[in-house]
């Protein structure tokens, strides 16, 4: 069974500073993705950024980027230069090779970026 | 279209009626997956589909819950005789089928609230 977990229930930032934050997994498929997802106040579920267990490199998308160590099954997330808007909920999840699979999510991280 | 489409955003019922929530997903995804979620936490798994057929149920309480996905209709997530522990968020999704690195499109929620 696959697991994500994220130690941080919140966290806080200064405008314009980075943050990382932390999600770690557990499976035993050897292909698999890995998710991030952010969830504001108005409860839609934005898709971020994505890695692929094989991926070499660690994924970016403009702000974001994904510290990816695979020996250590952990897979955090990096803002750079955090704005008032990226306050919201984040969300790790992973998903098993195929598809078809079901997202496994994380409890999720509230980040909030004080001005 | 390009968007999940749910419906409706907000659905009050009293504790023992009936709830119907619908999803259209994206034209050309052959997976659907409902998920629920309470208070912006948990993501917990419900049901998935693969086309018009039940591809994995096991987060399905299959007492009050039921599900389809008929052709040429919304997906449909009904349950009977809610309780005030179904108040939740539903969230339906959409993907691309076989492939790892297709990560889900959701849909904005339906709002349940059990009274």
């Amino acid at each position: 069974a696959q697991k994500i977990t994220q130690t941080q229930p919140g966290m806080f930032v200064q405008e314009k500073e980075a943050v990382t934050l932390d999600c770690t997994y557990d499976t035993s498929d050897q292909s698999y993705g890995l998710f991030w997802y952010k969830q504001p106040s108005s409860g839609e579920m934005i898709f971020l950024i994505y890695q692929g267990s094989y991926d070499e490199q660690n994924a970016t998308e403009g702000r974001y980027s994904l510290n990816f160590q695979k020996a250590r099954k952990s897979a955090n997330l990096v803002i750079s230069a955090s704005q008032l808007g990226d306050s919201a909920m984040y969300f790790c999840a992973m998903r098993p090779q195929g598809g078809s699979e079901k997202l496994v999510f994380g409890k999720g991280t509230k980040l909030t970026v004080n001005p | 279209g390009e968007e999940v489409a749910q419906t409706p955003k907000h659905l009050v019922r009293g504790e023992g009626q009936k709830a119907k929530l619908y999803c259209a997903p994206i034209k050309g995804h052959s997976y659907v997956f409902w998920y629920q979620q309470v208070l912006k936490n948990e993501f917990k798994f419900l049901i998935s589909f693969q086309n018009e057929n039940v591809f994995d149920e096991t987060g399905m309480p299959k007492e009050r819950f039921s599900a389809k996905c008929l052709p040429n209709s919304p997906c449909s997530l009904e349950i009977q005789a809610t309780k005030l522990e179904d108040s939740a968020v539903y969230f339906c999704a959409s993907s691309h089928a076989g492939s790892i690195n297709y990560g889900y499109t959701f849909g904005s929620g339906t709002r349940l609230t059990v009274v």
